[in-house]
């Protein structure tokens, strides 16, 4: 069984200060790694994704990912009120579908 | 910039109804799935659906599922007989390759009475 974790918050930040998200999946054969948001009732909206171990940075966002701990993250620098919402992880492997999180909640206190 | 979109946005049925939930996914897309989110739970995956047939799919997506590209730009999720346990936002994804992106739809919420 293919497992993705995460800690499901709230996890609450200042606004201004890095959001750290971090999510560990079971799968050692895991290939691709995904961050996407997802406000109250709405679907899920792809922030970035993510192949190889290291960082890679996109605006405020980067993401991290050691496979040799079967790590995920997602940093948030300058993180705003709006980007309060659940922020969910989602593996794939060597299929097609992808193996979600449960999610982390975040709330950017203003 | 071009989006998948779902419909109807709320289906209300009752329970042994059969319902279709429709999909328009990415013109350009060749993958398509179907994932669905209980309220307050995790997005589960149910199918995913290339070249005129199901490719992979769940435990979830039992012989009550079946899905179907009934013309070049439809993909539809139907439940034979629903369930209380069905009632949940079904969302469409599509992905223009195998190892793409997936871009989700709007969802529909379905309630089951």
């Amino acid at each position: 069984q293919k497992e993705v974790e995460q800690n499901s918050g709230p996890l609450s930040v200042p606004e201004g200060a890095i959001a750290s998200l971090n999510c560990t999946y079971s799968d050692r054969g895991s290939q691709s790694f995904f961050w996407y948001r997802q406000y109250s009732g709405k679907s899920p909206e792809l922030i970035m994704f993510i192949y190889s171990n290291g960082d890679k940075e996109d605006g405020r966002f980067t993401a991290q990912l050691n496979k040799a701990s079967q790590y995920v993250s997602l940093l948030i620098r300058d993180s705003q009120p709006s980007d309060s919402a659940t922020y969910l992880c989602a593996v794939r492997s060597d299929g097609q579908n992808f193996v979600f999180g449960p999610g982390t909640r975040l709330s950017v206190l203003p | 910039e071009p989006e998948v979109t779902q419909t109807p946005s709320h289906q209300v049925t009752q329970m042994g109804q059969e319902v279709i939930l429709r999909c328009v996914p990415i013109s350009n897309h060749l993958y398509f799935y179907w994932y669905r989110q209980i309220l307050g739970q995790k997005v589960e995956f149910l199918v995913s659906f290339y070249n005129n047939e199901i490719s992979e799919k769940s435990e979830i997506f039992d012989d009550q599922f079946s899905v179907e590209r009934p013309d070049g730009s439809n993909f539809t999720l139907k439940i034979r007989s629903t369930k209380l346990e069905d009632s949940a936002m079904y969302f469409c994804a599509s992905s223009g390759g195998l190892a793409d992106t997936q871009y989700f739809g709007p969802g529909t919420r379905l309630t089951v009475l």
